[in-house]
């Protein structure tokens, strides 16, 4: 199986802040990498396809990079409703593997 | 818009089986992998399996073959039964579509609680 990580655990930030949260995996993954967010008694909400791709109707704060082992996914101007946790899933191979969440709090 | 919904019992007891059912409204089920993901309390996302069409299944190893995914198209349904169920299954189960290897449309999620 292929081992996704993240960093940090949880963070604290500001409205308004710029937060980086990273996620590498255990092998080369190309392109093949999804961000999810998820809020607090709600289903995961795809973000970022594809390393770096846009879902449809995700705000342009959110964006991601990346390639192979090493991504990120920045937030812009953070907003309230972006309090939540975040993961990273790979999709390059089965089992589809999820990171262990970020999760993002109000400092 | 694509909405899916999870159904089934909230407790199952130890050692016997766990079924769920999600049914899909909005678009058609074909040519799409229909996924099951679960989070157990702490921990987490892990993926089940998926379903392709009616019969091209796919689980992940770690549940050592007690998983079984199954769909229905012509009812939009598709379901998850998992054997031998311990408290170690105790987990909110999602289900969700996987489309072009990314998931885009995800169930509200079902707790699902092992315990005599």
């Amino acid at each position: 199986d292929i081992e996704m990580t993240q960093s940090p655990s949880s963070l604290s930030a500001f409205v308004g802040d710029r937060v980086i949260i990273t996620c590498r995996a255990s092998e080369n993954i190309r392109s093949y990498l999804n961000w999810y967010q998820r809020e607090p008694g709600k289903a995961p909400k795809l973000l970022i396809f594809s390393a770096s791709r846009l879902q449809n109707g995700v705000p342009s704060r959110f964006s991601g990079s990346g390639l192979g082992t090493d991504f990120t996914l920045t937030i812009t101007n953070l907003q309230p409703e972006d309090f939540a946790t975040y993961y990273c899933q790979q999709s390059y191979s089965t089992p589809r593997t999820f990171g262990p969440g970020t999760k993002v709090d109000s400092k | 818009q694509v909405h899916l919904q999870e159904s089934g019992p909230g407790l199952v007891r130890p050692s016997e089986s766990l079924s769920l059912t999600c049914t899909v409204s909005g678009d058609s089920m074909t040519n799409y992998y229909w996924s099951w993901i679960r989070q157990p309390p702490g921990k987490t996302l892990e993926w089940i399996g998926y379903v392709y069409e009616t019969d091209r299944t796919t689980y992940n190893p770690s549940l050592r073959s007690r998983a079984t995914i199954s769909s229905d198209t012509s009812r939009k349904q598709f379901s998850l039964k998992l054997s031998s169920v311990t408290a170690a299954d105790t987990a909110v189960y999602y289900c969700a579509r996987e489309a072009h290897k990314l998931l885009d449309y995800w169930g509200p999620g079902t707790l699902v609680t092992v315990s005599s």
